[in-house]
C-alpha cells in the first residue's frame, strides 16, 4: 500500500514557539488533510488542499500543498497549551486510482510546555 | 449539528465473543469509512461505503470482520469471534457527495481480554 512519511514522530517546544510539520510520499496526491487528535477523542478535521501549491491558513494553522504534489507542510504560529495533540496528514490518491481512500501518516505528536 | 455518532464508546469483551460497533453518519453524507488505530499500525482503513454499499474492504484484516450498511444513516462493524489482537480504538468518519473531507466519530475503545 501508499506510505506517507510523516515527521518529526514527536515534537516538544515551549509556549510561543512556531512549529513545522510534513510528510511526503512516493506518489503524487490529489488531496491533502491536516488532522488533530486529542486524547480519547477522534481526528478532527483542520485544513483541506486540493491544489498543488495551494496555501490555506485556519487561524494560528497554515498548511501548504507543495509543488510536487508529493508532499504537504503544517506550521502553527505562536503555539499555545492547547495545541497539544497528535497531528495527522492523510493524502488521496487521484480518482483514477482510489476514489475516497486517504493514506494517513503515523502522526506528530506535539508536546507545549506552558 | 450532530457529528458523526458512534456506540458503544467503550467495550470490554472476552475472546471469542461476537462484538459489534455501530456508527451513525453525518445526516446528508453519502459514504461511510471505517478505521481501525493502534499504537503500532496507526490509522488503517478496514473499509468505505458509498451509497450504503460496499466499495473497498481490502483493509478487513480476515474473515472474522464484517461490516454492513443497511440504510443511509446507520452501519455496523461486526468481529466474530474476537480475539485480543483486535484490541483497538475503532473510528467510523463520513463524507459528503460534494467534498472529500472524512469526518470522524469519537471512536469505540475495544479491549478483548
Amino acid at each position: 500500500g501508499q506510505q506517507l512519511n510523516q515527521s518529526p514522530q514527536s515534537m516538544f517546544i515551549q509556549e510561543g514557539e512556531d512549529v513545522s510539520m510534513n510528510c511526503t510520499s512516493s506518489s503524487i496526491f490529489n488531496t491533502w488533510l491536516w488532522y488533530k487528535q486529542d486524547p480519547g477523542e477522534g481526528p478532527v478535521l483542520l485544513i483541506a488542499l486540493y491544489k498543488a501549491g495551494e496555501l490555506t491558513s485556519n487561524g494560528r494553522l497554515t498548511a501548504q500543498f507543495g509543488i510536487t504534489r508529493k508532499d504537504s507542510f503544517l506550521n502553527i504560529s505562536a503555539s499555545i497549551p492547547s495545541d497539544v495533540g497528535i497531528y495527522f496528514c492523510a493524502g488521496q490518491l487521484p480518482p483514477v486510482q482510489n476514489f475516497n481512500k486517504f493514506y494517513f501518516g503515523s502522526g506528530t505528536k506535539l508536546n507545549v510546555k506552558p | 449539528d450532530a457529528g458523526v455518532i458512534q456506540s458503544p464508546r467503550h467495550e470490554v469483551t472476552e475472546m471469542g465473543q461476537e462484538v459489534t460497533l455501530r456508527c451513525k453518519p453525518i445526516s446528508g453524507h453519502n459514504s461511510l469509512f471505517w478505521y481501525r488505530q493502534t499504537m503500532m499500525r496507526g490509522l488503517e482503513l478496514l473499509i468505505y461505503f458509498n451509497n450504503n454499499v460496499p466499495i473497498d474492504d481490502s483493509g478487513m484484516p480476515e474473515d472474522r470482520f464484517s461490516a454492513k450498511m443497511p440504510n443511509a444513516s446507520f452501519s455496523t462493524l461486526k468481529i466474530q469471534p474476537s480475539e485480543p489482537r483486535d484490541s483497538a480504538v475503532y473510528f467510523c468518519a463520513s463524507k459528503g457527495r460534494t467534498t472529500y473531507e472524512q469526518y470522524f466519530g469519537p471512536g469505540t475503545r475495544l479491549t478483548v481480554t
